[in-house]
């Protein structure tokens, strides 16, 4: 069985600042790793994901996550936030041969203007 | 290119009726996964199908909750006898090709109320 943590279920951050939502995971095997976000009222659009290869993993809107196999974790980092950016972030885990996603509970982000 | 449409969109029903939440994919897309989400909780897995087959409902409760994908037309996921708890946001994904670390592409989901 695998699982995944999201220990932050609200971060506020000040507009223009840098920003890094947690997640960490579990699984017996190897996994894939997806970072969603979901604005208000609307359905899952993909960040970025991580198959293999490079463990820094670059997505849409500036963000990025870096894999750490050591310490199970898929963080999401921004350098610097927009309004715009408010969201719910989710972290996901898949793995080989298993196609459903197992989702974290979920990170608020609220941008402070 | 229209993506993964859900409707309706809200969708509210008194305790003991049926609710049908249907789940158009994407063009060409051949496999649709069903996802539930309770007030504050992240996305849970319910079933994924393939057309005319269910290839994986081990999230499906056992009993009230069916899905099917048939030949031609939508996607449906039906809920009979529906209870307060079945109250959520029911999320329809697609994607082109099955297999783990294909992208699956979600629509805007159902919200389902349970009165």
């Amino acid at each position: 069985a695998q699982s995944v943590t999201q220990l932050d279920s609200q971060v506020p951050v000040f507009e223009e600042a840098p920003v890094e939502l947690r997640c960490n995971y579990s699984s017996s095997v190897s996994v894939y790793l997806f970072w969603y976000v979901q604005y208000p009222n609307q359905g899952l659009q993909l960040l970025l994901k991580y198959l293999s290869g490079s463990t820094l993993v670059k997505g849409i809107n500036g963000f990025e996550a870096e894999f750490n196999k050591s310490q199970t974790s898929f963080h999401l980092r921004k350098p610097s936030v927009h309004i715009s950016d408010t969201a719910e972030y989710f972290c996901a885990v898949s793995n080989f041969g298993n196609e459903k996603l197992t989702f974290g509970t979920g990170t608020r982000l609220t941008i402070i203007p | 290119n229209a993506g993964v449409m859900q409707n309706p969109r809200h969708l509210v029903r008194r305790r003991g009726q049926e609710a049908r939440l249907r789940c158009s994919p994407m063009k060409g897309h051949s496999h649709v996964y069903w996802y539930r989400q309770l007030p504050e909780e992240g996305l849970k897995f319910m079933v994924y199908l393939q057309k005319e087959n269910i290839i994986d409902e081990s999230g499906m409760p056992k009993e009230r909750f069916s899905a099917e994908f048939p030949k031609e037309g939508p996607s449906i996921l039906r809920i009979q006898q529906v209870v307060r708890g079945d109250s959520a946001a029911y999320f329809c994904a697609s994607s082109f090709v099955g297999g783990a670390g294909n992208e699956q592409f979600f629509g805007p989901g159902t919200r389902l109320t349970v009165l």
